[in-house]
Parts: structure tokens; C-alpha cells; sequence
């Protein structure tokens, strides 16, 4: 149990197009799904906590125009990064979580996408 | 600020022989959570091993087990009896409202 899932696994793009990536838990209700970007051989930085419903929090020097965030379902984030850039480039990767109250106990992590922008 | 440090960017181990890799963090909060996780080659975080900073007690999944000391806020994951399965990069992270990693240590396991 406890799966996440993301779509699509690899993409690739041309400078100044915009790019979706759907996070979907898929045998849980997902309160809360986490958005971060993992540069090579870096660690993982979080961009943004999105509830259902409401709009997403983003973390400080992250561009909110620029990487929109929707969670409209308990089931499913997305990511769309507009008007992307070859500084774009990168790893991205949810987590989902299916409690609201703080501290959550754990979070799922999905299998990653890979964003290359030409 | 919360803040996670990992201090051994890389380590080698034997295998069948016990590694441990460091880390220090730092949170206002006084409910929160650590753990550590494994990130291979596939890239797919996966869930290693996690404390809650009320229980005293280590916490122990199989081979891995962590030494907690929370007045020190150090949180070290001990690998015994290594595999050549275990060779990935490790998170140390650490979560009260959100979850913030450490940079990671990319663990060699030699044959």
C-alpha cells in the first residue's frame, strides 16, 4: 500500500514551452503532497506543500508564476512548470502524506520525473 | 531554522562489515521526526529507517539501526553486516511541519 505515483517519468522540452507532471497517490487519500527538485548529485529541496483545496505554500526564492501548483483531487498534485528554461533542468519528486495534523508520521515518495528543457 | 547536516559527503564499507553514517540536525520544534533514506541508482526514495524524538529508544529495522542522542541532535544510521544491495545515496532528514534533508552520503560497498 501507500503507492505514489508520477507522470510522466521522463520529459523532454523545448525552451519556453510549459510542462505538467501529475503526482498521484494511489491507494490513499492525500491531504498533503510535497513537490521537490533534486539537482544531480545534490540533495533534495522542497518547493512547495500543496492541500487539497487550498493553495500551495512555497518555499522561499521559489517562483510561484513560474512553478504553479494544483491539488484539486485527494488523489492528485500537479506540477506545471511554465514558460520552462534550460535552468529547468532537473529532478523532480513528490512525496504524499495522508494526515493533516502536524508532525506527519511519513511521507511517500513517487518514482520521480527527469525535466530536460532544450 | 530546521537544518540537517551530513558531514560524510562519501564512505566505503566492506562487505559484511558495519558502517555508520553521521548526522547532526537542528529544529525549535519539540515533537518532530527523523529518518533516513536510501536513494539507489533508480532514484526512488525509499524509507530506510525512523525515529520519533519522544521515544528514547533506538530505533531498529533489521540491519539498520540508529544511535539517537537528541540533547547532542545527532542522529547516526549503523549498517551492519553490508551488502552489496545497501551501496546508494542516504538522506538523513528531519520533519516537524516539513521535511527538510540533509545533502546526503553516497555509500560504496566494496566486494
Amino acid at each position: 500500500g501507500a503507492v505514489v505515483s508520477q507522470h510522466p517519468s521522463w520529459v523532454i522540452c523545448k525552451s519556453g514551452t510549459s510542462v505538467k507532471i501529475e503526482c498521484r497517490s494511489l491507494d490513499f487519500q492525500a491531504t498533503t503532497m510535497f513537490w521537490y527538485r533534486q539537482f544531480p548529485k545534490q540533495s533534495l529541496m522542497l518547493m512547495a506543500t500543496s492541500n487539497e483545496g487550498s493553495k500551495a505554500t512555497y518555499e522561499q526564492g521559489v517562483e510561484k508564476d513560474k512553478f504553479l501548483i494544483n491539488h484539486a483531487s485527494l488523489t492528485l498534485s500537479t506540477l506545471t512548470v511554465t514558460s520552462a528554461h534550460p535552468e529547468d533542468s532537473s529532478f523532480y519528486i513528490c512525496s504524499a502524506n495522508w494526515r493533516e495534523d502536524r508532525p506527519y508520521n511519513e511521507q511517500f515518495f513517487g518514482p520521480g520525473t527527469r525535466l530536460t528543457v532544450l | 531554522a530546521q537544518t540537517v547536516t551530513q558531514s560524510q559527503p562519501e564512505m566505503s564499507v566492506q562487505e559484511a562489515e558495519t558502517v555508520t553514517l553521521s548526522c547532526t540536525y537542528d529544529t525549535s520544534e519539540s515533537d518532530y521526526y527523523l529518518f533516513w533514506y536510501k536513494q539507489p541508482p533508480s532514484r526512488q526514495m525509499i524509507l530506510v529507517i525512523r525515529q520519533e524524538a519522544y521515544k528514547q529508544q533506538n530505533a531498529t529495522e533489521n540491519r539498520f539501526s540508529v544511535n539517537f542522542q537528541k540533547a547532542a541532535k545527532s542522529f547516526s544510521l549503523k549498517i551492519s553486516d553490508s551488502q552489496l544491495g545497501d551501496a546508494a545515496m542516504y538522506f538523513c532528514a528531519s520533519l516537524d511541519d516539513k521535511i527538510i534533508f540533509g545533502k546526503g552520503t553516497r555509500l560504496h560497498i566494496l566486494p
